[in-house]
């Protein structure tokens, strides 16, 4: 199993400009959440799933999107992106509720400028 | 939301030490999770405590639930290089997600 994966490992963008983060596992996890972490700050929620077809937002969802079609895939979608988005991306998926571990994919470092 | 706060920030240990990590919730907890995150790494999950005073022991690390399940501790004894990264605990707020403390950040002085 390669676990939680996550496309690209690093992306610099414009101010402005729009991408995906992509995230795939292959654990037949339910549950899947995006993080952003900021240097030296913990992990903020930005958007979770419990399944395909359903999704809500976490603390920080303000600039994003995502969708859950598949039970494998969550991406993660940059509208105008500013500086203020500069940050680490981590995909996790956990088998059920909290009561599971999550497991966390290498991240995406996104710069904006 | 639930919080979950950690203290210290920062600790900076002398290698062979003991170092101990706290997390403090002012709600009851259903139970706590920790995980430890390399520099440059992702979080990598340790361990998850669920009852009422529970310890649990990983070699060099012991993990503790308080008796009112609002806080928890990581005692690391004997400390090594390998222990440096950031440690994290996680509880879950009453629905389907983590809220994630601000981290413990240990370095190691040889």
């Amino acid at each position: 199993n390669a676990g939680v994966t996550q496309t690209p490992k690093f992306r610099i963008l414009k101010i402005g400009q729009s991408m995906t983060l992509q995230c795939t596992q292959d654990m037949n996890h339910n549950y899947m959440y995006w993080y952003r972490q900021d240097p030296g700050m913990g992990l903020k929620l930005i958007y979770y799933s419990v399944g395909a077809g359903i999704t809500d937002k976490g603390e920080v969802p303000n600039g994003y999107n995502v969708s859950r079609s598949t039970t494998e895939d969550f991406p993660l979608r940059l509208e105008l992106a500013a500086p203020s988005q500069t940050s680490v991306y981590f995909c996790a998926s956990s088998y059920s509720d909290p009561s599971y571990e999550q497991y966390f994919g290498p991240g995406t470092r996104l710069t904006v400028t | 939301g639930q919080q979950v706060m950690q203290i210290p920030q920062y600790q900076h240990v002398q290698e062979g030490e003991d170092f101990t990590t706290y997390c403090n919730s002012s709600t009851t907890l259903s139970n706590i999770q920790w995980y430890k995150q390399r520099p440059g790494g992702h979080p990598v999950f340790l361990i998850q405590l669920v009852k009422s005073g529970e310890v649990k022991k990983q070699k060099r690390l012991t993990f503790q639930f308080g008796e009112a399940k609002k806080n928890s501790s990581l005692h690391i004894t004997a400390t090594q290089t390998t222990d440096v990264g950031t440690y994290f605990c996680a509880a879950p707020p009453g629905d389907y997600k983590l809220s994630f403390g601000a981290g413990t950040t240990v370095t190691v002085r040889a």
